[in-house]
């Protein structure tokens, strides 16, 4: 399976702090995602990364990727208790060919920033 | 401005009793995708379309259909929903090339009576 694996599964910190969720995945891909989930809602796009990236900034998200490891990490520095909420990595590892990606979602970080 | 509309937010209907979810988009893209996600889970893609092209998941149960009468509404009809249904159903949509984004709506909430 494509499947991405995150870790930690659960992360709570003060606000200020800086956050870091991991993500492993077992195939090659062409792009790698983060999306942001708050309670009860759709999922929010935060950030792409190419396979030919290693690294992107957005704002205070910083995301890495290292396709011999097979894996990403999302920092989000200084974080505010607005930024709650389940953090998913998706992977787009499309056929030959095709011209749009399917997404394979993580797991899944329940991110909790208290104020 | 909301670009991807699900209605309703909240469905709650009886054991095998048919149900049908909409979408509608206007950022006029080619893709549109459908999830389902179940509590503390991730969202598993059920089909998509790209224009009129329907592509089913291999796992998708037969009990779940869609249609896309144009490009801006999308539905997901469940024939005879079980109790292992109930689930937030989400649906996205993204642009064609190689690097786009999915856009999603704020889902509906499905509840099995």
């Amino acid at each position: 399976s494509q499947q991405g694996e995150e870790d930690p599964q659960a992360l709570s910190i003060q606000e200020g702090e800086n956050a870091t969720m991991n993500c492993s995945y077992k195939t090659s891909i062409n792009n790698l995602q983060w999306y942001r989930q708050n309670s009860g809602r759709g999922l929010v796009h935060l950030i792409l990364i190419r396979s030919n990236e290693r690294e992107k900034h957005s704002g205070r998200l910083r995301v890495t990727l290292d396709t011999s490891k097979k894996s990403s990490s999302l920092l989000i520095t200084a974080s505010r208790a607005a930024d709650t909420a389940s953090y998913f990595c998706a992977t787009d590892a499309r056929a030959g060919g095709t011209s749009y990606g399917k997404l394979t979602f993580g797991q899944g970080t329940i991110l909790t920033v208290h104020p | 401005d909301a670009m991807v509309i699900q209605n309703p937010r909240y469905q709650v209907t009886q054991f095998g009793k048919p149900v049908t979810l909409s979408c509608s988009q206007t950022l006029n893209h080619n893709v549109m995708y459908w999830y389902q996600q179940k509590s503390s889970q991730a969202p598993k893609l059920l089909f998509h379309y790209y224009d009129k092209d329907f592509n089913n998941e291999a796992d998708t149960p037969d009990n779940f259909q869609s249609r896309r009468p144009n490009t801006s509404f999308c539905f997901l009809d469940i024939r005879s929903p079980g109790l292992g249904d109930a689930a937030m159903y989400l649906c996205a949509t993204s642009g064609p090339g190689p690097y786009q984004p999915q856009h999603f709506g704020d889902g509906t909430r499905l509840s099995i009576l």
